[in-house]
């Protein structure tokens, strides 16, 4: 069964360091996401993505942080100075569709990359 | 705006227990979506369900039945003869406007004890 795959599984880093984390997204899917999840809290949407473009992000989502899909396979999540509140668990999804129809927008998840910002 | 929330933060049930978690939702779209995801202790996202708004009839998979009542905004999630693998957290969502994320509730941690 085809699955989303993410890379590292286990990032820990210093603070003002640049982190990428990487995700394979399943390869018929055109809409990409990443989502985090604070230790015991809840998921929150960071952005979604597609055709090459951020198609929402949230608030959390600032300068600091970006979306590539530098070729047909990869979708990279790029912070660029990590601060110590960046420590979570990021998870990337795909999906088929965007779910503005009926039996459609099932989101695939990763298995996460968890980030630690010492 | 759109909103999840799952008022209970944990149960403890006893295997072979029956138990229900609570979701409630807000939405300003007239069709929506309404998902399930579970999140065992190794971590992953496992979607479990989704329904759409049309749709009201109760929906039953093994010992996992689903009651979704537009009249009270609920989509409430029943596991039967809970057993210990079901033990994890429990997160119902809805998408956002325009379709291009969706929403978490807080999750509820079931926790099946032997």
């Amino acid at each position: 069964e085809p699955e989303v795959t993410q890379t590292p599984s286990h990032q820990v880093t210093q603070m003002g360091q640049e982190v990428i984390l990487r995700c394979v997204p399943i390869s018929n899917h055109l809409y990409f996401y990443w989502y985090r999840q604070i230790l015991g809290q809840k998921v929150e949407f960071l952005v979604s993505f597609y055709n090459n473009e951020i198609s929402e992000k949230s608030e959390i989502f600032d300068d600091q942080f970006s979306v590539e899909r530098p070729d047909g396979s990869n979708f990279t999540l790029k912070i660029r100075s990590t601060k110590l509140e960046d420590s979570a668990m990021y998870f990337c999804a795909s999906s088929r569709d965007r779910g503005a129809t009926p039996n459609t927008g099932e989101l695939f998840f990763g298995e996460g990359s968890r980030l630690t910002v010492l | 705006a759109q909103k999840v929330t799952q008022a209970q933060t944990e149960i403890s049930v006893v295997e072979k227990e029956d138990v229900t978690l609570d979701c409630v939702y807000e939405t300003r779209d007239t069709t929506y979506y309404l998902f399930w995801y579970k999140q065992p202790p190794s971590g992953e996202l496992v979607f479990l369900i989704r329904r759409n708004s049309f749709d009201e009839q109760n929906e039953i998979s093994g010992r996992y039945s689903w009651n979704f009542q537009k009249s009270t905004s609920s989509f409430n999630f029943t596991i039967t003869a809970s057993q210990v693998v079901d033990s994890a957290v429990y997160f119902c969502a809805l998408p956002g406007r325009g379709y291009n994320k969706l929403i978490f509730g807080a999750g509820t941690r079931l926790a099946v004890h032997p």
